[in-house]
């Protein structure tokens, strides 16, 4: 059974540009969480999605948005970007919303801002 | 609002011998899950060890257990007989059972255990 993929695993933009990350989740799984990692303010939600529709939000600025398609692939879109918004992204998945179970993590894409 | 504290940033061990790793947290809610997930250094976050919090009988998996004080607000994880491959970034996250809470984790900084030979 294939994992939580997300694409792309690597890029590089500068500021000023937009960005938008891709989330595969485990086949099945319909709930579709993201998670921003910096070295400073370590593991933060950033939103969840469940059956296309946005369940929870963190605190984050405008800029950052997402959605979820029919097929449970979610999108994350950053606009504007700015040099602090260079981060790991992580992804996770699970079954239902909300899950007694576990979240199945991603590798994550790693966002460099210039 | 919920936080996670976990106050050593870096730990250290010898294989074969045993860790703890420490984390308290804050929360006004009576009903939640407490988790250590391992992030190595390929950087996928893999689940530990869970902890309902109604149940007052610590978790345990294989290597793996927890001390659970739930009136403390304590939540440590012990790593017996520890591997090289146990090196990797600990992290102690919370989740609320409360209506509408969802998927949400809310995660503590972190602790970099080193296993060393």
């Amino acid at each position: 059974k294939a994992g939580v993929t997300q694409t792309p695993r690597y890029l590089i933009k500068t500021r000023g540009q937009q960005v938008t990350l891709s989330c595969s989740p485990i086949s099945g799984h319909r709930s579709v969480s993201w998670y921003q990692q910096t070295p400073g303010q370590g593991l933060q939600f950033l939103f969840e999605y469940f059956s296309e529709t946005q369940r929870n939000k963190g605190n984050f600025p405008g800029r950052f948005s997402g959605r979820q398609f029919s097929n449970s692939r979610s999108e994350m879109n950053v606009s504007t970007l700015e040099l602090g918004d260079s981060a790991l992204y992580l992804c996770a998945s699970s079954l239902v919303s909300p899950n007694t179970g576990e979240l199945f993590f991603g590798e994550g894409s790693r966002l460099t801002v210039l | 609002a919920q936080t996670v504290t976990q106050s050593q940033p870096e730990m250290s061990v010898q294989e074969a011998e045993t860790v703890t790793l420490s984390c308290t947290y804050d929360t006004s809610e009576s009903d939640y899950y407490l988790f250590w997930y391992k992030q190595p250094p390929s950087r996928q976050m893999i689940l530990v060890i869970r902890q309902e919090a109604y149940k007052q009988q610590n978790a345990t998996e294989n290597r793996f257990s927890v001390n659970f004080q739930k009136a403390a607000k304590s939540f440590s994880l012990k790593i017996s007989d520890s591997q090289l491959g146990d090196a990797a970034m600990y992290f102690c996250a919370y989740r609320s059972r409360v209506t509408g809470g969802g998927n949400k984790l809310t995660f503590g900084t972190g602790t970099q255990l080193k296993v060393e030979l």
